[in-house]
């Protein structure tokens, strides 16, 4: 059964600083979403890494993926306010295409 | 891109009240359906996957009497959630994927509260 952590649970940073949030899995999963969400909203899809050494970049949001230390990183550059929510990675696996989400990342991005 | 719509977006009821949430693809056909729940200040938690025209498959510990799934067109799927209690209440998110492995599809969710 996959198993998804984050760390960190709660992210306060200053607006302009750098930070990387991480997320491990138990085992082989067949590809690593990252999704934002905002306070009483639903999910909105940022990236999906399929295969080993990925890397997406979107705006001040880049992912990576490294399958043989079962790890995913979400980095955040010169962060604004705007990027201020929970992020959550997530794991697919099995024939049921089922999603295993970790545990999240709240980010507050102080002005 | 891909839209799923989810009616209603709130509920507030009384607690022995049964509750429908739809959940509709709306240009694509979804063969199978996820539905999850989700606590404030926690992860989403996978309650049934549903793929159109079989039962459900529940996940460890959610009772299938309690939150019945119907996914009896490819566009539609619902969940009821019957004898409502107040411990039910939680934001319900459904995603929709067209085939295996392709991404999935969030409504906007449905908040729950039983009064």
């Amino acid at each position: 059964e996959l198993k998804v952590e984050q760390n960190p649970l709660f992210l306060s940073m200053q607006e302009g600083k750098n930070y990387t949030i991480y997320c491990n899995y138990s085992t082989t999963s067949d590809r690593l979403y990252w999704y934002r969400q905002d306070p009483g909203k639903s999910l909105e899809s940022l990236f999906v890494l399929l295969s080993n050494g990925a890397v997406k970049q979107e705006g001040r949001l880049m992912a990576s993926l490294d399958t043989k230390a079962r790890l995913s990183t979400l980095h955040i550059t010169a962060a604004v306010h705007d990027l201020s929510a929970t992020y959550f990675c997530a794991g697919l696996t099995g024939t049921a295409s089922k999603l295993t989400f970790g545990t999240g990342t709240r980010l507050q991005v102080t002005l | 891109g891909a839209v799923v719509s989810q009616h209603p977006s709130r509920v507030i009821c009384k607690s022995g009240t049964s509750v429908k949430i739809e959940c509709r693809s709306l240009d694509f056909q979804a063969t199978t359906m996820f539905w999850y729940r989700q606590f404030p200040k926690k992860s989403l938690m996978l309650m049934a996957t549903s793929n159109e025209g079989s039962k459900a498959t529940y996940e460890q510990g959610v009772e299938k009497d309690k939150f019945l799934i119907n996914h009896a067109s490819l566009t539609l799927s619902t969940l009821t959630v019957t004898s409502a209690h107040p411990e039910d209440s939680s934001f319900y998110i459904c995603s929709a994927s067209g085939r295996a492995n392709q991404p999935q599809h969030f409504g906007d969710g449905t908040r729950l509260s039983i009064l």
